[in-house]
C-alpha cells in the first residue's frame, strides 16, 4: 500500500532564509506525487506536482520541488521565505499501479510551516 | 477554493441527530472526493465518486452516507451512526482522466455536542 510520512510536525524558519519541508513516500513503481497549502479554517491549495519528467518541479507562489528517486523523497523548496507561506502543507502520492479514474491521492500528517520576522 | 462550494462553514448539532453536509463544483468534474480532516492525522477519504450515480467507500466510510444524483452535488450524510464526527470536512474534485490533481472547497467545520 502507498504512504507518505512528513517528518516534522514543525518547521521554523525566518523571513528571507530558505526553506525545506519534508516528504519521503512509498509506493510500488514510479509515484505521482503533489504538495498542497492549507491557511486557517479553509481547504487545501494545490501547489505542484510531479507526474514524470524533471525531478526539479515549480509551482505557485515560488514553490518548488526536488524528487529523488533513491531517497523516495519529493521535499518543498523555496528559496526565500515569507511571513504570508506560514501554513499548513501536505504531501500527497498518487499509486501509479492503481487502475481506477478515481485518481485516489494519500495524505501525510501535515507540516506546520512558521516564518517570523 | 474557487469552484467548488461548501456549506454551511459552521455547523453544530447535537448528538443523535443526522446532518448533511453540501459540495456543489461548477468546474463540470467528473470526479468528487468527501475528506475527513482531524487534527496531527491528515486527511482521511470517507467516499469517492467517479461518475453520476456511482460512489464508492474510502477508508473511513462507517457512519457516513453519500448521494451523487448530479454531476454537479455530492452531498455527505454524517449519521446518527458515526461514533466521533466531529471534525473538519473538506470536499474535492478531479477533472479529466489525465489530472491527477484535486481541487478542494473551503471545508464545513461540523460540532456535535
Amino acid at each position: 500500500a502507498q504512504s507518505v510520512a512528513q517528518p516534522e510536525d514543525q518547521v521554523n524558519v525566518a523571513e528571507g532564509n530558505p526553506l525545506t519541508v519534508k516528504c519521503t513516500y512509498s509506493v510500488s513503481g514510479n509515484p505521482y506525487l503533489f504538495w498542497y497549502v492549507q491557511y486557517p479554517n479553509r481547504g487545501l491549495q494545490f501547489l505542484l506536482k510531479y507526474i514524470t519528467g524533471d525531478n526539479l518541479v515549480k509551482g505557485s507562489y515560488g514553490f518548488e520541488a526536488e524528487f529523488n528517486k533513491s531517497q523516495t523523497s519529493f521535499h518543498l523548496k523555496k528559496p526565500s521565505a515569507l511571513v504570508s507561506d506560514s501554513a499548513l502543507y501536505f504531501c500527497a502520492v498518487r499509486d501509479p499501479m492503481y487502475t481506477g479514474t478515481a485518481s485516489k491521492l494519500t495524505f501525510g500528517t501535515g507540516t506546520r510551516l512558521q516564518v517570523t520576522l | 477554493d474557487g469552484g467548488i462550494t461548501q456549506s454551511p462553514k459552521y455547523l453544530f448539532r447535537k448528538e443523535g441527530q443526522n446532518v448533511t453536509l453540501s459540495c456543489e463544483q461548477n468546474l463540470n468534474h467528473d470526479a468528487m472526493y468527501w475528506y475527513r480532516q482531524d487534527p496531527g492525522q491528515g486527511l482521511r477519504l470517507i467516499y469517492y465518486s467517479q461518475i453520476v450515480n456511482d460512489f464508492q467507500k474510502g477508508d473511513i466510510a462507517e457512519g457516513y452516507s453519500v448521494s451523487r444524483e448530479k454531476k454537479e452535488s455530492f452531498p455527505l450524510t454524517v449519521t446518527s451512526a458515526q461514533k466521533n464526527p466531529t471534525a473538519f470536512y473538506l470536499c474535492a474534485s478531479r477533472g479529466g482522466t489525465s489530472t491527477y490533481e484535486q481541487y478542494f472547497g473551503p471545508g464545513t467545520r461540523l460540532t456535535v455536542t
